[in-house]
């Protein structure tokens, strides 16, 4: 079956330390992307790619960083800058880099991170 | 600034009935609007779309109307069902940019 897979689903990380979530997607998709979610904000973008060995910042990219060297993988690195790291994260894949529009995105199961 | 809105942050409705979930956006260049529904712990799922030169979409149970000059779009679930209650967010899209989320509606069916 294909789909997109985040690990792990719990993260617990000491103040100062780097962190990566992985998620990678066997659905042949161009275009990968990342949410942040927090009670009451929604979803916001932290970074996408919309092809390999590409990546723009989101409206929220600070603290953050990925790499996109290869079509199904787009980990995300959330670093020790980043000021309030304690958030549900989200993974999502579309088939091309149109946002998704023909089918949406499809997104991984997430990965709640804590910051101890 | 909030492109997308959603400005009841929860709502409540009886088994049976219809449930009314709606959006509000302000970019004028968003031309796809999605409504995708999430449970606790999980990724969101895809219910349903519209593109702006539709004024309705059906879908089963599922309707979503969209009303441009007043930048206004609701999805319609009816009968609501006790396995509808998640939380449910209204997206949009402009060309080929990313989705923009709204901050999402708990809907809570009571049987």
């Amino acid at each position: 079956d294909g789909g997109i897979t985040q690990s792990p689903k719990y993260l617990f990380r000491k103040e100062g330390q780097n962190v990566t979530l992985s998620c990678e997607q066997n659905l042949n998709h161009d275009a990968m992307y990342w949410y942040r979610q927090d009670p009451g904000q929604g979803l916001r973008l932290i970074y996408y790619s919309q092809i390999v060995n590409d990546f723009q910042k989101g409206d929220i990219a600070e603290g953050y960083s990925v790499s996109r060297e290869k079509k199904e993988s787009f980990p995300l690195t959330v670093t020790s800058a980043q000021k309030n790291p304690t958030a549900f994260y989200l993974c999502a894949s579309s088939i091309d880099g149109q946002g998704g529009i023909f089918d949406g995105y499809t997104f991984g199961s997430g990965t709640r991170l804590t910051v101890v | 600034d909030q492109q997308v809105k959603q400005n009841s942050p929860s709502l409540s409705v009886q088994e049976g009935r219809i449930s009314i979930l709606n959006c509000d956006y302000t970019n004028s260049m968003f031309d796809y609007f999605l409504w995708y529904k999430k449970y606790p712990a999980e990724g969101p799922t895809f219910l349903i779309s519209i593109s702006s030169i539709k004024d309705k979409n059906e879908d089963g149970r599922f309707t979503v109307f969209l009303n441009k000059s007043a930048k206004h779009l609701s999805l319609h679930i009816v009968p609501s069902q006790p396995g509808d209650s998640a939380v449910y967010f209204c997206a949009a899209s402009a060309g080929n940019t990313p989705l923009v989320f709204g901050k999402g509606t708990r809907l809570s069916v009571i049987a």
